[in-house]
């Protein structure tokens, strides 16, 4: 039980361009949704939280005009990539905690491999 | 606020040998503290987690790790590395208060290389 999946797993894209991301947990329902990047050799780093139905928080430093991100269901949030620029390939992993349990637990999704050209 | 500190961005052991990947912690309130690994291009998989009950923590493929607060520590030891275990691993601590969505802080993660 448990997961969650991403959509693509693999994208490139042209400078200039959008691009959508989405996260779904398949078998549970995810009141809380994380979005990380990662970049090679180095760690995670949280970008957003989204709650459903409510306004992603961001951390300090990301441009919430640039990276778009919609938690429109329990089991669905997505991000967008808007105006893709080379230094915006990345990694960007999502994760999602359990609903009706004030539980810290995250469960990952596969990753997805962003490519700016 | 909380941080992690791994110690060691590389740690190559023999096959059969123990492995111990170093982890410190930092946080203001009790933590939750968690291990993951990640293989190449994939995503992160849970291996144990502290939750502030046993202090020593069982996990998959044989993983354990233990939490001792006086050291504000929590070490990842396998004793007897297999081939399969070679990967990235990651050391990541989160506040048991549900105020910060129980947002993950991780550490920059150790690359666990095994040699034949």
């Amino acid at each position: 039980g448990a997961v969650v999946s991403q959509h693509p797993s693999r994208v490139i894209c042209k400078s200039g361009t959008s691009v959508k991301i989405e996260c779904r947990s398949l078998d549970f329902q995810a009141t809380t949704m994380f979005w990380y990047r990662q970049f090679p050799k180095q760690s995670l780093m949280l970008m957003a939280t989204s709650n459903e139905g409510s306004k992603a928080t961001y951390e300090q430093g990301v441009e919430k005009d640039k990276f778009l991100i919609n938690h429109a269901s329990l089991t669905l949030s997505t991000l967008t990539v808007t105006s893709a620029h080379p230094e915006d390939s990345s990694f960007y992993i999502c994760s999602a905690r359990l609903r009706d349990r004030a539980t810290y637990e995250q469960y990952f999704g596969p990753g997805t491999r962003l490519t700016v050209t | 606020a909380q941080s992690v500190t791994q110690l060691g961005s590389h740690v190559s052991v023999s096959e059969g040998a123990l492995v111990l990947l170093r982890c410190n912690y930092s946080s203001s309130v009790p933590p939750y503290l968690f291990w993951y690994v990640q293989y190449p291009n994939q995503g992160l998989q849970l291996l144990l987690k502290y939750t502030s009950a046993a202090t020593l923590v069982k996990g998959i493929n044989g993983f354990e790790a233990e939490f001792k607060k006086s050291e504000t520590s929590f070490h990842l030891t396998k004793p007897s590395a297999h081939m399969s275990d070679a990967a990235e691993y990651f050391c990541a601590v989160t506040m048991n208060s549900g105020g910060s969505n129980y947002k993950l802080t991780f550490g920059k993660g150790t690359l666990l290389t095994v040699n034949p």
